[in-house]
């Protein structure tokens, strides 16, 4: 079982709010990633990090931006949620292997926005 | 363009009953092949990975085969539980990226009847 959290499990927030997702591991790993999931789709990257003070886009444009102050924690913020921001939000973390990067997936943060 | 394509969308099958999931990529060059399991509301947990010059894999009851000339993959599921009610999703990771790009198949959606 990886230690990967995320909290709010659930939120449901009215649009124009400014809201933050947490996302913290205890497994040292310095690569972290936001994906975010529609039902049936599949997961696409919205932003990814190597390491402390080292934040990129991903393939997905998004208007949420993320930090990563220190190496456990990658919290991901959306200035002024709107309804098309209704979705499942997944964070993971990542540690080398022999054969390649292991992604390890928190239980994500089903958002919807009213 | 890097793809991942599954089927069937979704299966039902009765409990104790086997099942085979079938996964096409055109992911180039290619890394490692990846199957997870999400349960609803949670993170995808992985199940299996392979390599190039792997052609099958097992964990448990799930059984993953790769056939990187034909680029397709399988997993087969044996005396099917309750339990094994989930979406499966096909993941392949390609070797040029020191991320560790991951392409995400949108999964076939199992539902397991007693």
């Amino acid at each position: 079982e990886a230690d990967i959290y995320q909290t709010p499990r659930y939120l449901v927030i009215g649009t124009g709010k400014k809201i933050t997702l947490e996302c913290s591991q205890t497994m040292g790993h310095d690569k972290m990633y936001w994906y975010q999931q529609d039902p049936g789709m599949e997961l696409h990257l919205i932003h990814y990090s190597y390491g402390v003070n080292s934040t990129e886009k991903g393939d997905l444009s998004s208007e949420s931006t993320v930090s990563r102050i220190r190496t456990e924690h990658f919290p991901l913020t959306l200035e002024s949620a709107r309804p098309s921001h209704t979705s499942q939000y997944l964070c993971a973390s990542s540690e080398r292997t022999a054969l390649s990067y292991e992604q390890y997936f928190g239980p994500g943060t089903r958002l919807t926005v009213t | 363009k890097n793809q991942v394509e599954q089927s069937p969308q979704s299966l039902i099958i009765l409990e104790g009953k086997n099942c085979t999931l079938q996964c096409n990529y055109t992911v180039s060059p290619f890394s490692n092949l990846r199957w997870y399991k999400q349960d609803t509301g949670r993170g995808p947990v992985s199940l299996t990975i392979m390599t190039f010059s792997e052609n099958t894999k097992s964990n448990g009851r799930y059984t993953a085969t790769l056939d990187a000339d034909t680029k397709q993959s399988s997993m087969h599921i044996t005396a099917s539980q309750l339990s094994d009610s989930a979406s499966y999703i096909c993941v392949v990771s390609d070797r040029g990226s020191t991320l560790g790009r991951l392409y995400f198949g949108r999964g076939t959606q199992l539902t397991v009847w007693p």
